[in-house]
């Protein structure tokens, strides 16, 4: 399977709620980065996942959580839900060593 | 300084004109992307360098190591080339993307 695919596009969510993003990468790429892009702004780095352990971590709550699986596939969870979560989220990936990333169309998520 | 500068912020151009974004970086660097965002829309790739230059239909990205530059290029604008382009650089140092603020490009008709 070729490229990055995320789901949903689009979701609403209310505010104090949990959400779970998917990722579905492109076969082989073992290391996947998850970005927030709130609105007018750019992406803001989330975490980082290699071999399915967390390797690198922006400036964001642990509410915010991931997991990444065997499959090339990973997730992106953010519980108690703020306003201020509504943005672009992002996934992207990429074989280790290689800069050459692929990117994820986004899900947007809006939480009311 | 932000260790990815994108300029200009802000571009306005009439349809048919050659566009040129550019970025520069100050650390070490093994690829660099272009990004396109059109509003409310998700990040399309545009391109991957790590030398040289890059060709897409209407679009060029070439890259400079030694210069620590980038430029994207737009042959003969149209309106619906109107987006955000972000260039983001994958550093050697910390193994992660930085990303620039964007360039908000309107071509006008």
């Amino acid at each position: 399977e070729t490229g990055v695919t995320q789901s949903p596009t689009h979701l609403i969510k209310t505010r104090g709620q949990q959400v779970t993003l998917r990722c579905s990468s492109q076969s082989g790429h073992n290391t996947v980065s998850w970005y927030q892009q709130a609105l007018g702004q750019g992406p803001q780095f989330i975490f980082q996942y290699y071999r399915e352990e967390e390797n690198g971590r922006g400036n964001f709550p642990p509410r915010f959580s991931g997991l990444q699986f065997p499959n090339y596939s990973s997730e992106l969870n953010v519980n108690a839900l703020e306003l201020d979560d509504s943005a672009l989220y992002l996934c992207a990936s990429k074989v280790a060593g290689d800069g050459g990333y692929t990117f994820g169309s986004g899900t947007r998520l809006t939480v009311v | 300084k932000n260790e990815v500068e994108q300029s200009p912020q802000n571009l306005t151009a009439q349809e048919g004109e050659f566009i040129t974004i550019n970025c520069s970086y100050s650390v070490g660097i093994s690829a660099l992307h272009w990004l396109q965002q059109h509003p409310g829309g998700g990040i399309v790739s545009l391109f991957m360098l790590s030398s040289g230059k890059k060709k897409h239909g209407r679009l060029i990205a070439t890259i400079n190591i030694q210069e620590k530059h980038s430029s994207l290029h737009i042959t003969a604008s149209h309106p619906r080339d109107s987006a955000v382009y972000i260039c983001a650089a994958y550093s050697r140092s910390n193994y992660q993307l930085i990303w620039g603020a964007g360039t908000k490009l309107i071509i006008k008709p």
